[in-house]
């Protein structure tokens, strides 16, 4: 059964600081993608990583891939409230067909 | 034109009812799913259909039936719901692997 897990689930933090948010799959993939989600919106699609060592930065948020280590991260620097969100990673196994990691929901505290 | 449009937002419907959803696509996309979002949950893949082929999750109950009538439009068919399947249903489509998807803003359903 595939698993794509999210570590943290939730995670609160103040302006300023820097965290990281981790994605762990278990099948194999050569790509991986990031999407955020506001409080009953839609998903917004965040990085596209497409291959092993790829790193993706935008403003705040950074987000790299290691195929080999089956992991994702998204890195945060100096948090903004704007940043608020749940944050989806999702993994397409086979085709195009995306299964969603567990999410994490972030807050950031002014 | 690089959205996927969903009707209707809101629904709310009866458990002998019969609805349907819609969603539109002009971006010249290949493939388009149907996901179902409990809150505070992650997103779940329902159906696809790409390349007039159709995919079916086998754990989605048959009161849910995804109908392509072109390649632009995906219908999500409502039959004899049940109060668990009030969620958020997302519609997505997507070019090729390589491009992720685009999300529609998404129907949330009530059943009552």
């Amino acid at each position: 059964e595939l698993k794509v897990e999210q570590n943290p689930l939730f995670l609160s933090m103040q302006e300023g600081k820097n965290y990281t948010i981790y994605c762990n799959y278990s099948t194999t993939s050569d790509r991986l993608y990031w999407y955020r989600q506001d409080p009953g919106k839609s998903l917004e699609s965040l990085f596209v990583l497409l291959s092993n060592g790829a790193v993706k930065q935008e403003g705040r948020l950074m987000a790299s891939l290691d195929t080999k280590a089956r992991l994702s991260t998204l890195h945060i620097t100096a948090a903004v409230h704007d940043l608020s969100a749940t944050y989806f990673c999702a993994v397409p196994p086979t085709g195009n067909q995306f299964y969603f990691g567990t999410g994490t929901s972030l807050t950031v505290i002014p | 034109d690089t959205e996927v449009t969903q009707t209707p937002k809101h629904l709310v419907m009866g458990m002998t009812n019969k609805k349907s959803l819609k969603c539109e696509q002009h971006m010249g996309h290949r493939a388009m799913y149907w996901y179902k979002q409990k809150a505070k949950k992650p997103p779940e893949l329902m159906f696809v259909y790409s390349y007039e082929k159709l995919s079916i999750n086998e754990s989605v109950p048959s009161r849910f039936s995804p109908e392509c009538p072109n390649s632009s439009l995906l219908n999500l068919h409502l039959h004899a719901l049940q109060p668990e399947d009030s969620a958020l249903y997302l519609c997505a489509s997507s070019q090729a692997r390589d491009y992720g998807y685009t999300f529609g803003s998404g129907t949330r359903l009530t059943v009552v």
